[in-house]
């Protein structure tokens, strides 16, 4: 089946300093891929929409310039957090749109010290 | 408003006992519906989904859910409780079969005594 990579599954980084986090489809083309957020004992929050080629669309009350998306190519979306702080600390999970449903991403946990 | 509710935060069972994890939808449209399991620190595992075929979808490790439109509802089922349940379980709703983000339940922790 359709499978994401998401890569660093874990990171640690230090404050003010940033995170990339990738997401790469690697048996089919995702056309549009969603990035997810997720706070401890918290449901998952839709933070942007990226559609190869275009710029992404942020939901309400995410920082643009903070979440940098880029979505260049049709197995690659990445994740930026830039200038990170210890309230950017979360589970981030990317997720893609496909004919017959979702897949996901296995996650990657960011803590910033 | 689309939306979707999981009406219990916590449930906990014994082992062997049967498992209902509750779930009603909000929709103007007929959605598609998702359970997702999520271990601590890991990824979601799509456990079944729901696409406007059969009422009652069986998924997989014993998991069954069964649409009620009349009630709005996507209960997920299991008979018996095994040890290895225990997570945190996302009911899902998407309103296109692709192309739309999913909006996610609040979640459900499944706790499974011995």
């Amino acid at each position: 089946g359709a499978v994401v990579s998401q890569h660093p599954s874990r990171v640690i980084c230090k404050s003010g300093t940033s995170v990339k986090i990738e997401c790469r489809s690697l048996d089919f083309q995702a056309t549009t891929m969603f990035w997810y957020r997720q706070f401890p004992k918290q449901s998952l929050m839709l933070m942007a929409t990226s559609n190869e080629g275009s710029k992404a669309t942020y939901e309400q009350g995410v920082e643009k310039d903070k979440f940098l998306i880029n979505h260049a190519s049709l197995t690659l979306s990445t994740l930026t957090v830039t200038s990170a702080h210890p309230e950017d600390s979360s589970f981030y999970i990317c997720s893609a749109s496909l004919d017959y449903g979702y897949t996901f991403g296995s996650g990657t946990r960011l803590t910033v010290v | 408003a689309q939306s979707v509710t999981q009406l219990d935060s916590h449930v906990s069972v014994s082992e062997g006992t049967p498992v209902l994890l509750r779930c009603n939808y909000s929709s103007s449209y007929s959605p598609s519906l998702f359970w997702y399991v999520q271990h601590p620190n890991k990824g979601l595992q799509l456990l079944l989904k729901y696409t406007s075929a059969a009422t009652l979808v069986k998924g997989i490790n014993g998991f069954e859910a069964e649409f009620k439109k009349s009630e709005t509802s996507f209960h997920l089922t299991k008979p018996s409780a095994h040890m290895s349940d225990a997570a945190e379980y996302f009911c899902v709703v998407a309103y296109n079969q692709a192309g739309t983000a999913l909006i996610f339940g609040k979640g459900t922790t499944l706790s499974v005594s011995s």
